[in-house]
């Protein structure tokens, strides 16, 4: 267990919908990734949050958006779904492990099912 | 464009047997280097994580090498068990900044 939360596990929805995935980091971390997982297909970069800032942008779409609240929980918002979004979406928290080196620490992801 | 290649993408083992995995990448500037294990529909989990300095890891039957200069890395699981089967990703990170740059992973499966 990675002390990284998220929910739902799984979740099925029809094209066109909007749907909110969330996470809660380790306790004491201030970052959030995003990452999105097809099928077979390596792990993409999304989205990173800080302390409630976002600090870096990957590969996300004009119809996905995140955020972190205070509580430094995040929430991923897709919408507009496409049978293409159909993905493993992951969220990692990390902690700093050495001088300028952090270790990410990923949830078990939510299976998203776009019919 | 930084990237970072996984060799062989599948492999079959027996279980008791060694195996290496390889990767090769082309981010910078390097700052470090990770092997992650990943179960089918699980999330990523970190097995070494080595900076630029270091050109050799171990965490239990899993040793990680580095060689910087010609930015390859290898991953050698000795006396494979069943419960090795999964993806394995290599991820490398530039400096002054957190982004990971992921691999496609090899897909590992022991047979009994």
């Amino acid at each position: 267990d990675s002390g990284v939360t998220q929910t739902p596990k799984h979740l099925i929805t029809a094209t066109g919908q909007r749907v909110t995935l969330r996470c809660s980091p380790r306790s004491g971390d201030l970052s959030v990734y995003w990452y999105q997982q097809s099928l077979d297909q390596g792990l993409q970069f999304l989205i990173q949050y800080y302390n409630g800032e976002e600090r870096a942008k990957g590969n996300i779409l004009e119809r996905f958006s995140a955020q972190q609240f205070p509580d430094l929980h995040s929430e991923l918002n897709l919408s507009s779904l496409e049978l293409g979004d159909s993905a493993l979406y992951f969220c990692a928290s990390s902690k700093e492990v050495g001088q300028g080196l952090y270790e990410q620490y990923f949830g078990p992801g939510t299976r998203l099912t776009v019919t | 464009k930084n990237q970072v290649e996984q060799s062989p993408q599948s492999l079959i083992i027996l279980e008791g047997k060694n195996c290496t995995l390889q990767c090769n990448y082309t981010v910078s500037p390097f700052s470090n280097l990770r092997w992650y294990k990943q179960d089918t529909g699980r999330g990523p989990v970190s097995l070494t994580i080595m900076t630029f300095s270091e050109n050799t890891k171990s965490n239990g039957r899993y040793t990680a090498t580095l060689d910087a200069d010609t930015k390859q890395s290898s991953l050698h699981i000795t006396a494979s068990q069943l419960s090795d089967s999964a993806s394995y990703i290599c991820v490398v990170s530039a400096r002054n900044t957190d982004k990971l740059i992921f691999g496609t992973g090899t897909r590992l499966q022991v047979f009994p």
